[in-house]
């Protein structure tokens, strides 16, 4: 079946690196997500990553992922008081029929200055 | 350019009301989803629909219908407002060929 799971809570320094951890059970999705949700907003989307690859860097965001395990990851390098907000991995599917999107239940980051 | 826009961003209902989400989009996407967030959870998918003229369920479809109205307009109707239904309500919208969803910015609904 499908499910994504995640830490609830992480805590770290201004300038630290963040790094938000995520497993996910279905290895037959295509692309894995990482959105990012301020308080009272929506999802932004970060960044994303195709299921054959196993990094993809932007910025100050690198994402890997290593399909044996079925881990994804997300770092953010020189954490800011910016950054502190729910983070959403998720991962989606093509053998379904259907282009919906398997949410984990998020990690809330905060960053302390 | 808009993005993914919804309507109201709040609203209270009595149990036993009915009322309409909207949300529209102007990216020219085929796809579009209603979700519901409830505290310490993720997303979970209500209905979809995968291109103009066609709706499907989700994970949670109960105590709700949609209309795909056109390509831009997906709409949520709640005939008969429950307290479960106290959640914050995203529509997102995605390409044919992408699968990449873009969310607009949620309404809060509070059922008494």
């Amino acid at each position: 079946g499908e499910d994504v799971e995640q830490s609830l809570f992480l805590s770290v320094r201004e300038g630290d690196s963040s790094v938000i951890n995520c497993t996910y059970t279905d290895s037959s999705s295509t692309y894995l997500y990482w959105y990012k949700q301020e308080p009272g907003a929506g999802l932004q989307l970060l960044t994303y990553i195709f299921s054959n690859m196993d990094m993809k860097q932007d910025q100050r965001l690198t994402v890997l992922l290593n399909k044996k395990d079925k881990h994804l990851s997300l770092r953010i390098a020189d954490t800011q008081t910016g950054d502190s907000a729910i983070y959403f991995c998720a991962e989606s599917f093509m053998d379904t029929g259907r282009r919906a999107l398997t949410f984990g239940s998020g990690t809330r980051l905060q960053v302390q200055p | 350019n808009a993005g993914v826009t919804q309507t109201p961003k709040f609203q209270v209902l009595k149990t036993g009301q009915s009322m309409t989400l909207q949300c529209a989009q102007d990216m020219n996407h085929n796809s579009m989803y209603w979700y519901r967030q409830d505290p310490g959870m993720g997303l979970r998918l209500i209905y979809y629909s995968a291109s103009e003229g066609t709706t499907d369920k989700g994970e949670v479809p109960n105590g709700y219908n949609v209309s795909r109205l056109n390509k831009r307009e997906f709409s949520l109707r709640l005939e008969s407002a429950a307290p479960s239904q106290t959640s914050v309500y995203f529509c997102a919208s995605s390409g044919l060929v992408q699968e990449t969803q873009y969310f607009g910015p949620g309404t809060r609904l509070l059922v008494l």
